[in-house]
């Protein structure tokens, strides 16, 4: 595997389920980060981890709670989620918070909440 | 408010053509002007980027104009080919690291 992952690549959720999405990045990078991405919005972040350490929370509702436990793994865990929090989640990595303009792309988890 | 204004939100573009994507802010205190190619079923990849002491950069067929005092940055696609199409977002980074998305235009080059 090189690159970022994601998995699942799709997600189906009822609003009391409770589920979680992975990412793994193979590039040896100290910052991740995980985005929302919803039609014809732009994408919004939503978490910031560098060396493991939250370092943006970006007043995103408690429903989603972000965990990176080593600098390669991060993970965003769901529960009683929103019809409105259907989208694309994107997860990212960059070499450092502050080379942000070079981060590198998962290819998302498509989130449907029933 | 948004930050960074995109248009159009589509083109299409005949094969061969010029692809031209405009990008506008407010904030002068971005200091990177990003682009991102998507393709479907893929998370974005960073295509080009310029640094707004520059006025023009150039990768290939792609070229990034950048006016400063007008507030505006804009992507051009040479030659396109129909392997261009996708969506096509500009970004601009903000002294806090963080990167503000403009809402994407996608791109459709027929043959």
């Amino acid at each position: 595997e090189t690159g970022v992952t994601q998995t699942p690549r799709h997600l189906v959720m009822g609003m009391t389920n409770k589920k979680s999405l992975k990412c793994e990045q193979h590039l040896g990078h100290n910052a991740m980060y995980w985005y929302k991405q919803s039609a014809k919005k732009p994408l919004e972040l939503m978490f910031v981890y560098s060396l493991e350490e939250r370092v943006e929370n970006n007043s995103v509702p408690s429903r989603f709670s972000p965990e990176c436990p080593n600098s390669s793994h991060l993970f965003l865990h769901l529960h009683t989620l929103q019809p409105e929090d259907s989208a694309l989640y994107l997860c990212a990595s960059s070499q450092e918070v502050n080379r942000v303009y070079e981060q590198y792309f998962g290819p998302g988890t498509r989130l449907t909440v029933t | 408010q948004q930050q960074v204004k995109q248009s159009p939100q589509s083109l299409i573009v005949q094969k061969g053509g010029i692809s031209i994507i405009n990008c506008a802010y407010e904030n002068t205190a971005f200091d990177y002007f990003p682009w991102y190619q998507q393709f479907p079923g893929k998370g974005p990849a960073l295509l080009i980027a310029i640094r707004p002491d520059v006025s023009e950069k150039k990768e290939g067929r792609f070229t990034i104009s950048f006016n400063k005092s007008a507030k505006q940055f804009s992507l051009h696609i040479m030659d396109s080919q129909p392997g261009d199409s996708a969506t096509y977002f500009c970004a601009a980074r903000e002294w806090t690291d963080k990167l503000i998305f403009g809402t994407g235009t996608r791109l459709q080059v027929f043959p």
